[in-house]
């Protein structure tokens, strides 16, 4: 079974400009996560979907960072314009629908914002 | 509000010996889900044990278990008989009922086994 796909895995762009991430869960897995993971820290939900609906965006600084999934399949998250506070590991992660189920996680993309 | 509180930084132990990473939660949820991930150096995060908060027998895999306490809010993973690929980054999550798997994550621990 292949696992959670993501590209790119590393990224270095200078603040104020744009960067996008891709993710393509596993297949027959209908939530998709994006998290945040900064350095010394555990990761942080930005963003939930159910097929190609939101469930949760609460933590998703509206502002500069955009989501999408389109067709329920794969997803893409964009910054923009980037601070360097951005700077983090961005992980994508997908799982059966429901609470308590596992979570399989991608290899994640670093970002270096300079 | 939720919150997941790993106290040790790092730790490390002799391969072959025992270890237990300790976490306590705070929540006043009856009904959730606690679980233990591991996240080896450059590589993905994988599920290590999964605690469902209804049952009282402790969770078991292989080498790895863990110590629920649920009037103590604390869930510690005990690492039997440590191998040298036990070294990695291990992380308390905590997952609430009604969430839809929304995951609340400590800061992490940083194991190290020494050969």
């Amino acid at each position: 079974e292949a696992g959670v796909a993501q590209s790119p895995r590393y990224k270095i762009i200078e603040k104020r400009q744009s960067v996008a991430f891709w993710c393509n869960p596993i297949s027959g897995h209908a939530t998709l996560y994006w998290y945040q993971q900064i350095l010394g820290q555990g990761p942080k939900l930005l963003i939930q979907f159910q097929n190609n609906g939101v469930v949760d965006d609460s933590q998703l600084p509206k502002d500069r960072f955009s989501a999408e999934r389109l067709k329920g399949v794969d997803s893409t998250l964009k910054i923009q314009p980037a601070k360097l506070e951005d700077s983090a590991v961005y992980l994508c992660a997908s799982s059966l629908v429901g609470v308590g189920y596992e979570q399989y996680f991608g290899p994640g993309t670093r970002l270096t914002v300079t | 509000a939720q919150t997941v509180t790993q106290s040790q930084p790092e730790m490390s132990v002799q391969e072959a010996e025992t270890v237990t990473l300790s976490c306590t939660y705070d929540t006043s949820e009856s009904n959730y889900y606690l679980f233990w991930y591991k996240q080896p150096p450059s590589r993905q995060m994988i599920l290590v044990i999964r605690q469902e908060a209804y049952k009282q027998q402790n969770a078991t895999e292989n080498r790895f278990s863990v110590n629920f306490q649920k009037a103590a809010k604390s869930f510690s993973l005990k690492i039997s008989d440590s191998q040298l690929g036990d070294t990695a980054m291990y992380f308390c999550a905590f997952d609430r009922e009604g969430s839809q798997g929304n995951l609340i994550f400590g800061k992490g621990t940083k194991l190290s086994v020494k050969p």
